[in-house]
């Protein structure tokens, strides 16, 4: 059973242009979300979170939007850089679950010249 | 060291035989998690210690796995008899207590089963 899903496994996008990476979730107890983001060889990193009070966050390049009717938030990234050429996991924690995370598999994000 | 410090980096270990990957939070953080992912799939949850609570197991696979927490710091995850679909990264991560902060990765270490 999937609560966190991302159903594109790969998004290619040109330099400069925007990046819209997408997540669903089905558990209604999640009340924070986060994405992550991973290179080949190394540990995920955090990128930027988002509370479940709020529809939108943004730190520099990076958008977060929540819909929470829809169980749906979404991570913008613009202008798209090739050093954003990574692996890009959301994730959700429930409250009460302390800080556990539930990931999605993934999005391979591919930034072109 | 400021970050989430994972050892050994990589591991290929022989079918049947017991690992033990070790694990040092970064300082100060009284969460600390077991995550792996394997080749293709998401990051599944294994294990969650906090504090001195009783550790959330959920995630562990088999009772081939099993992970301490020594002294509210270092943990090791064990792995007992290993079989090839053992193969994973397996991700370690800390955080600070409460619900709502982001928790910080290792770097991983590489279990590859033959």
């Amino acid at each position: 059973d999937q609560q966190v899903k991302q159903n594109s496994p790969s998004l290619s996008v040109q330099e400069g242009r925007i990046s819209i990476l997408n997540c669903d979730y089905t558990n209604s107890m999640f009340d924070y979300f986060l994405w992550y983001k991973k290179y080949p060889a190394e540990g995920p990193t955090f990128l930027i979170s988002i509370s479940s009070i709020k529809d939108k966050n943004e730190d520099g390049r990076f958008t977060v939007f929540l819909n929470k009717s829809a169980k749906h938030l979404s991570l913008h990234i613009v202008p798209s850089q090739p050093g954003d050429s990574a692996v890009y996991f959301c994730a959700a924690s429930a409250k009460g679950g302390g800080n556990k995370l539930t990931f999605g598999t993934g999005t391979q994000l591919k930034v072109e010249l | 060291g400021a970050g989430v410090s994972q050892s050994p980096s990589n591991k290929v270990t022989e079918k049947g035989k017991d690992v033990e990957l070790r694990c040092d939070p970064i300082s100060g953080h009284t969460a600390l998690y077991w995550y792996r992912q394997s080749l293709g799939q998401g990051l599944e949850f294994l294990i969650y210690f906090q504090g001195n609570s009783a550790p959330d197991k959920s995630g562990l696979p088999s009772d081939r796995f099993s992970a301490e927490r020594t002294g509210g710091s270092v943990s090791t995850l064990t792995i007992q008899r290993t079989q090839q679909e053992d193969s994973a990264v397996y991700l370690c991560a800390s955080s600070f207590r409460q619900g709502g902060n982001t928790i910080y990765f290792g770097e991983g270490s590489w279990l590859t089963v033959v």
